[in-house]
């Protein structure tokens, strides 16, 4: 079945280090792709997505390519703060009815 | 925009009683809601897909007389827990989608449930 593989955490980074969270997928076709981030306490919040392959999701300074050949869909950052320490889900629509499959979540902590 | 409010926040309560969680869809309709669980440092475990009038779907395992779920309206959907036991205690999210046809969820602040 559809599933989705992310780097294990945790993540600790300098401020205004680069950042990559890995994430791979099988699916069947192709379906959109979404990070969601979970900050302390609270419930997810849509970070980026792309619908289509080699589409480039962006927001707040974060990026990720959907790339068809190598089935990835990498959450990128260039220069992290102090304020990104969360923890971040990588995910794809499965099983119809628009249900999300979730990657187990990789947290970042991000210090001066 | 696509704003999602979950009440309470957080709940305590005696092993035995019954705890409803409301999740409402602030400025849209949500025909589709969804029912997480999140335990500590985990993944979102989906426990059930609620649409709008009709009788909620539940994942393999779910207990759905034990988490009864309503999806009244539009934009409103609730989730009890019913004779609630400390092995309920969790985190609670709930997510909802705009419309038919879309494929983007839109998660609530989630509720933190504590049976004593």
């Amino acid at each position: 079945g559809d599933s989705v593989t992310q780097m294990e955490g945790p993540v600790t980074l300098s401020e205004e280090a680069f950042l990559t969270i890995n994430c791979t997928y099988t699916a069947t076709g192709y379906p959109s792709l979404f990070w969601y981030v979970q900050y302390p306490g609270e419930g997810l919040q849509l970070l980026l997505k792309a619908t289509k392959a080699d589409d480039k999701g962006s927001n707040k300074g974060f990026e990720a390519t959907y790339r068809k050949e190598t089935t990835s869909f990498h959450l990128e950052k260039g220069s992290v703060q102090v304020s990104d320490s969360a923890v971040y889900f990588c995910a794809l629509p499965t099983g119809g009815g628009n249900k999300l499959t979730f990657g187990t979540g990789t947290q970042l902590k991000v210090e001066l | 925009g696509a704003v999602v409010s979950q009440h309470p926040s957080w709940v305590i309560c005696k092993s035995g009683t019954s705890v409803k969680i409301e999740c409402r869809s602030l400025d849209f309709q949500a025909t589709t809601m969804f029912w997480y669980r999140q335990f500590p440092k985990q993944s979102l475990m989906l426990m059930a897909t609620s649409n709008e009038g009709s009788k909620a779907t539940y994942e393999q395992g779910v207990e759905k007389d034990k988490f009864l779920i309503n999806h009244a309206s539009l934009t409103l959907s609730t989730l009890t827990v019913t004779s609630a036991h400390p092995e309920d205690s969790s985190f609670y999210i709930c997510s909802a989608i705009e419309g038919r046809g879309r494929e983007t969820q839109y998660f609530g602040p989630g509720t933190r449930l504590l049976v004593l």
